[in-house]
């Protein structure tokens, strides 16, 4: 079946400091989305990416499709507190349903 | 209420003893979906319904589970004769058109954390 491998599990930084969450898939994706867990909160969506190599930001978050639909990256630039949580993507292949990674959980230190 | 409502939130039972856990979506919404997340990893597909119509239950992960949606609104996930590996957080999503898919966002409900003593 479809796999969806995140990297890193964990990552520590240092306010003000970048952050990159990858996700692969196994199989061609037909669009991925990603969706952010609070502490003790629920998935909330984020974005979708449907075309290859689409590129879309949403303040200092910046998500990449890659060419061949089979990997997806989240970057935060300079990074802030209320940026905690994990961060998860989800693939999706025609006619099946969500995939979601194990997702990275981002601690961000004062 | 606004968001996807769950109930009840906390569920503790003894093993084989049948629960039910509800999910009241989003008005309007199509679609429901039933997830179940252990901690530290992602949310993992069971069942969904495209109105009352339950389209996909290959991840169900046998058959002591099951789900409703008899109106096409809320929608109830049974398990039978529980077992401790049934312990897990039971999450519900719904969206506002059919399938997953193209633009397709799911919203989230807090979720029903079940575990099996």
């Amino acid at each position: 079946g479809q796999q969806v491998m995140q990297i890193p599990q964990y990552q520590h930084v240092q306010e003000g400091e970048d952050f990159t969450t990858y996700c692969n898939s196994s199989t061609t994706l037909s669009n991925i989305q990603w969706y952010k867990q609070r502490p003790g909160g629920h998935p909330v969506f984020l974005i979708q990416l449907v075309k290859s190599g689409e590129v879309k930001k949403q303040k200092r978050l910046t998500f990449q499709f890659g060419e061949a639909k089979k990997n997806s990256s989240l970057h935060i630039t300079a990074t802030q507190t209320t940026d905690v949580g994990t961060y998860f993507c989800a693939g999706i292949r025609s006619g099946e349903q969500l995939t979601f990674g194990s997702g990275t959980q981002l601690t961000v230190l004062p | 209420g606004a968001g996807v409502s769950q109930s009840p939130r906390y569920k503790v039972t003894k093993r084989g003893q049948d629960v039910a856990l509800r999910c009241d979506p989003i008005s309007g919404h199509v679609s429901l979906y039933w997830y179940r997340q252990a901690l530290g990893q992602g949310p993992e597909f069971l069942t969904y319904f495209n109105y009352e119509a339950q389209q996909d239950k290959s991840g169900l992960p046998n058959d002591r589970f099951s789900a409703e949606r008899p109106e096409g609104s809320i929608s109830t996930l049974t398990i039978q004769r529980t077992e401790q590996r049934d312990s897990a957080m039971y999450r519900c999503a719904s969206s506002w058109l059919a399938g997953p898919g193209l633009g397709n966002e799911q919203f989230f409900g807090p979720g029903t954390r079940l575990t099996v003593l």
